[in-house]
């Protein structure tokens, strides 16, 4: 299948500063990227969609000041937790959009990011 | 609104046995299902996908059985093997749109 990366696995940072993921799609190209939170024992929430070239589309309730993301390429899409606070602690991950011939499309997910704000 | 409802948030079986995982949606949108398999610590690995056009797909030791009327869907996972132990998630999407609304997830421990 295709293999999406994410960069840094893990990360711990001091309240107030931010920090950055890297999500990268490394076989194929992805016009479209997706973000999502995991908390402990809890499904996958949707926050944002990244889109390339265009601003992503924030879902509900999600902040586009506080999760900043950008897709400059058709590879790599960013999220940056602005002035992290312990309540941003959680395991972030990405997935692309994959377009098949003959068949819907499905999402491959990256490894995942685990953030911890002290 | 929970639209992907994955009832059982554990399921414990024994090694060589066969696994069923259920999933129950509400939004009669949805057209296309997934189920992906997920390691602590790891991001979700996609396991299988069934259309609503199907009512089954097989791939390996993996099958999706569909019931558009009862807006059911479940995974059978025969035999069960112990690295299938892991987090399973429902997830699903409608017609008009490719994002996914997934399900809390169930927990598979196959034992020795």
């Amino acid at each position: 299948g295709a293999v999406v990366s994410q960069h840094p696995s893990r990360v711990i940072c001091k309240s107030g500063t931010s920090v950055k993921i890297e999500c990268r799609s490394l076989d194929f190209q992805a016009t479209t990227m997706f973000w999502y939170r995991q908390f402990p024992k809890k499904s996958l929430m949707l926050m944002a969609t990244s889109n390339e070239g265009s601003k992503a589309t924030y879902e509900q309730g999600v902040e586009k000041d506080k999760f900043l993301i950008n897709h400059a390429s058709l590879t790599l899409s960013t999220l940056t937790v602005t002035s992290a606070h312990p309540e941003d602690s959680s395991f972030y991950i990405c997935s692309a959009r994959y377009l098949t011939s003959g068949s819907r499309e499905t999402q491959y997910f990256g490894p995942g990011t685990r953030l911890l704000v002290l | 609104d929970q639209q992907v409802k994955q009832n059982s948030p554990s399921l414990s079986v024994q090694e060589g046995r066969i696994s069923i995982l259920n999933c129950d949606y509400t939004n009669s949108m949805f057209d296309y299902f997934l189920w992906y398999k997920k390691y602590p610590a790891e991001g979700p690995t996609f396991l299988i996908s069934i259309s609503s056009i199907k009512d089954k797909n097989e791939d390996g030791r993996f099958t999706v059985f569909l019931n558009k009327s009862a807006k059911h869907l479940s995974l059978h996972i025969v035999p069960s093997q112990p690295g299938d132990s892991a987090v399973y998630f429902c997830a699903a999407s409608p017609s008009n749109d490719y994002k996914l609304s997934f399900g809390a997830g169930t927990t598979v421990t196959v034992r020795a």
